[in-house]
């Protein structure tokens, strides 16, 4: 298996809901992110989490919560979200922080607050 | 802190070759890395560079001068399928903190029949 998954494809959330975007991974590799992309622009750095552990937040707003159950699952919980934030979410991950050997990428997560 | 330049994009014509700049600036840097999006899609890493030189992979070869904070992807053999963003990105480590990859702004390659 080489590949990350993320769910769901596509989202669309009133400001006020909750929601969780999920990501798996069964490659082994220890460390996972979490990137924001909106249309025409790079991928931004939000999460960096390695051994389960977050070692990097990009100064995100509280309103994202991101959560490693263990080394496969990295989940980012949404809560409060504002309209600029609609974008694409896209989880990645590496087979140890720091290893730019590729960074291999999920199709991300679409989402739409209203 | 830390900057990548590349241009905003680049048309060229299938069969043709096509070489696609980046400049950075950072501290810590560890390596240059090329990402390939397609519209819609994911970004798919293409190669990396740590060491002065060219890394070849099929139609794509990757450059890297770390002295002059430079590299290019040179795309031969231009595929209508090659459509696409291309991203530098740069691996920083920071002290304490871990390793940050960061994106260039994105070079969008149009191949024209």
């Amino acid at each position: 298996d080489t590949e990350v998954t993320q769910t769901p494809k596509h989202l669309v959330m009133g400001m006020t809901n909750k929601k969780s975007l999920k990501c798996e991974q069964h490659m082994g590799h220890r460390a996972m992110y979490w990137y924001k992309q909106k249309a025409k622009k790079p991928p931004e750095l939000m999460f960096v989490y390695s051994y389960e552990k977050l070692s990097i937040n990009e100064s995100v707003p509280s309103r994202f919560s991101p959560e490693c159950p263990n080394s496969s699952l990295l989940n980012l919980h949404l809560h409060a979200l504002q309209p600029e934030d609609s974008a694409l979410y896209l989880c990645a991950s590496s087979q140890e922080e720091g290893n730019n050997y590729g960074y291999t990428f999920g199709s991300g997560t679409r989402l739409t607050v209203v | 802190g830390q900057s990548l330049e590349q241009p905003s994009e680049v048309t060229a014509v299938e069969g043709a070759i096509v070489q696609i700049n980046c400049t950075y600036q950072t501290s810590g840097f560890y390596g240059l890395s090329w990402y390939q999006q397609h519209d819609g899609g994911a970004p798919t890493f293409l190669s990396y560079n740590a060491l002065d030189g060219l890394e070849e992979t099929g139609r794509f070869s990757s450059f890297l001068s770390r002295s002059d904070s430079y590299g290019y992807l040179l795309l031969q053999e231009l595929q209508m399928k090659d459509s696409a963003s291309y991203f530098c990105a740069v691996l920083y480590m920071i002290y304490n903190q871990g390793g940050k990859l960061i994106f260039g702004q994105g070079t969008e390659l149009s191949v024209k029949p």
